[in-house]
């Protein structure tokens, strides 16, 4: 079975470093999103890229986080600096957008723990 | 703008007995409506879909859903509620056309006892 890949599955960093998130979706998909679910906010969406452009990015604190696909293989997300707030599970999705939508893959998540 | 709610963070069911998840939208325009399943540390599964044409949808693990246009509903249903489908389940709309921006509920965690 195709699957998104997200990489690391466990990051933990201290306050102020620079975290970096890869996601590579699955092959011939033309839409990711980016989602942050916590206990309590649960699943935002931060971000979301139709053919690698940004289509939203309102969900994302713009200060300290940024949203990119550099090509079609990978989508990555990066926060700087990180704060203790932004522990969490970050989840992409990734799907076909062509008409009716075949549905959206999950990928397993990246578990974040900011100290 | 899309919107989701879903009535109940928790639900409770005997094994054996009928499971029925709520879950009511808000769309503008003619909506794409979604169930997944959460299993714990995992990611989401898409569980079914309605998109067009019948609007009684079976999905995996012997779920089914009903788009209910008047009611601006689309409830989870399964006729006889297993140990393994203890989970949360989130119900999720996005628009037909345009961005299709993909909205989530804020769950459903499902409860089965023996």
């Amino acid at each position: 079975d195709a699957r998104v890949t997200q990489t690391p599955r466990h990051k933990v960093t201290e306050m102020g470093q620079e975290v970096t998130m890869r996601c590579q979706p699955i092959l011939g998909h033309n839409t990711v999103f980016w989602y942050r679910q916590t206990m309590m906010q649960g699943l935002e969406l931060l971000a979301y890229f139709r053919n690698r452009a940004p289509l939203d990015d309102s969900g994302m604190p713009k200060d300290r986080f940024s949203a990119e696909m550099p090509d079609a293989t990978l989508a990555t997300l990066k926060i700087q600096p990180s704060e203790p707030r932004d522990s969490a599970v970050y989840f992409c999705a990734s799907g076909l957008v062509q008409g009716p939508v075949t549905g959206y893959t999950f990928g397993s998540g990246t578990r974040l723990t900011v100290v | 703008a899309q919107s989701v709610t879903q009535l109940g963070s928790h639900v409770s069911v005997s094994e054996g007995a009928l499971v029925l998840l709520r879950c009511n939208y808000s769309s503008s325009v003619p909506p794409y409506l979604f169930w997944y399943v959460q299993y714990p540390n995992q990611g989401l599964q898409l569980l079914l879909k309605y998109t067009t044409g019948a609007t009684l949808v079976k999905g995996i693990n012997g779920f089914e859903a009903e788009f209910k246009k008047s009611e601006t509903s689309f409830h989870l249903t399964k006729p006889s509620a297993h140990m393994s489908d203890a989970a949360e389940y989130f119900c999720a709309v996005s628009a037909a056309t345009g961005f299709q921006k993909l909205v989530f509920g804020t769950g459903t965690r499902l409860l089965v006892s023996p």
